[in-house]
């Protein structure tokens, strides 16, 4: 069981507006950096966002990235169905000598 | 462009070890902390250890008795060793680069990845 929780599924039409969640703790949201990944099929994890709401170069900017207190949230704007994928946060975390958390992932659907 | 490239056997037996290298090309090893990540089939994915050339190791509690991740400057190359494995081990195994400092966690760039299957 992941200690940063995400909910398992999403789903979106296209064009709209979806926001995935990711909840942690002190020791890791709370007080360290948030990154999101983008993962499909059969390829290697992209990073989308890193230090809780900055794009590499290259990730369009519908998407978008937050972190309040323990929480953080990716938002998706302007839907495509290229957007279906596995959804991932990750943070360090503080404790048990550190190490680095991933949520369990979303898988987002474009309906 | 930076590019990592996993190697290693795709089979293992239960109770082996498992041994994987991850070579870097384009730029140098050096200077940068790198990650071993995995992905067991139709799970998430979890964090087993990172290493940087000037020594420091940090592995994930939950692995730390069975990891070994070493750095090898002149081959450009970083390796993980996993011991006693079962079939919780099978898995997608990913290298890749790690961020500096407080940006651990920040995997910029990635293997295309290794599926390792434990199996008798």
């Amino acid at each position: 069981q992941s200690v940063l929780t995400q909910p398992p599924s999403a789903s979106g039409t296209p064009g709209q507006r979806v926001t995935i969640y990711c909840s942690g703790s002190s020791s890791n949201i709370g007080s360290n950096y948030v990154y999101w990944y983008q993962h499909l099929p059969g390829a290697a994890p992209k990073l989308l966002i890193y230090r809780n709401n900055q794009r590499p170069s290259g990730v369009p900017d519908r998407f978008s990235g937050s972190k309040s207190g323990t929480s953080a949230s990716l938002a998706i704007s302007g839907l495509r169905s290229e957007d279906e994928a596995d959804y991932y946060c990750a943070s360090w975390d503080d404790s048990l000598s550190g190490n680095v958390l991933f949520g369990g992932g979303t898988k987002l659907t474009v309906l | 462009q930076l590019q990592l490239q996993e190697s290693g056997p795709g089979l293992v037996k239960p109770s082996e070890t498992l041994s994987l290298a991850c070579t870097v090309f384009g730029d140098s090893i050096s200077s940068y902390y790198w990650s071993w990540i995995r992905q067991p089939p139709g799970k998430g994915l979890e964090w087993i250890g990172y290493i940087h050339d000037s020594g420091s190791i940090k592995y994930n509690p939950s692995l730390k008795s069975r990891v070994t991740i070493s750095v090898h400057p002149s081959r450009n190359q970083f390796s993980l060793r996993l011991r006693s494995v079962t079939a919780a081990d099978t898995a997608v195994y990913y290298c890749a680069r790690d961020g500096r400092s407080r940006d651990r966690g920040r995997f910029d760039y990635w293997g295309q990845g290794t599926l390792v299957t434990v199996s008798s």
